[in-house]
């Protein structure tokens, strides 16, 4: 597509549920970035991945977070046993994977746990 | 570990003033440096970046950046504002040596630009 999708815009879920956020990078883009950006503060690196695998996950606030992408393109953000502190903005952001390229950033997903 | 400053969290200019917002960042190395635009509603966007060579960075938009290695900065400026220029301007800084390009950002500053 023309530029990076993610689905749902909006999410509003319980405390204790499971969600999936979906991100559906620029088209040919090899690096997948998920970030989390919270009420007045800048985007938060959670992890990213190179290909179908994740090349770096150091971002991830704790187990109950998760995120795949299978074949290399669509990737997909898992939170098990959701919490307000949660709730934010989730931004997915791809890049071509050659030197010196810059990410391009999704709409982002507004996610609030009530 | 690295991190990144923007000293002003709100400005408000009125039209036609000049802009100067502040980015400081610490990390020793090589860095990558860039100045996203996220204006009401709206994605995320490049504003300009700096890999390597010249220190003074054009971007779109008549924004430019320059890069001052020995002060840890990278100071956004546009010359003259416009009420179209309102939004949030985010800095944001990758380590050279980091082959994942996976960015850390300042809490960014929000511009109202008056008409």
């Amino acid at each position: 597509g023309a530029g990076v999708s993610q689905t749902p815009s909006n999410k509003v879920t319980e405390k204790g549920k499971y969600v999936e956020l979906r991100c559906d990078p620029i088209s040919g883009h090899t690096a997948l970035y998920w970030y989390r950006q919270s009420l007045g503060q800048g985007p938060e690196f959670l992890i990213y991945f190179q290909g179908t695998g994740a090349a770096d996950d150091s971002g991830l606030p704790n187990d109950r977070f998760f995120a795949v992408r299978p074949e290399g393109s669509v990737s997909t953000l898992k939170i098990q046993r959701t919490e307000r502190g949660d709730s934010a903005v989730y931004l997915c952001a791809s890049r071509d994977g050659a030197p010196n390229t810059e990410a391009f950033f999704g709409q982002g997903t507004r996610l609030t746990v009530v | 570990a690295q991190s990144v400053s923007q000293h002003n969290h709100h400005v408000i200019l009125s039209e036609a003033a000049s802009l100067e917002l502040g980015c400081n960042y610490s990390y020793g190395g090589t860095v990558n440096l860039f100045w996203y635009v996220q204006y009401p509603g709206q994605h995320l966007q490049l504003l300009l970046k700096y890999f390597s060579g010249d220190p003074l960075v054009k971007g779109i938009k008549g924004f430019e950046a320059e890069f001052i290695k020995s002060k840890f900065s990278f100071n956004l400026r546009k010359p003259s504002v416009q009420w179209s220029d309102t939004a949030e301007y985010f800095c944001a800084v990758n380590a050279g040596e980091d082959s994942s390009y996976k960015l850390i950002f300042g809490s960014g500053t929000r511009l109202l630009v008056r008409p």
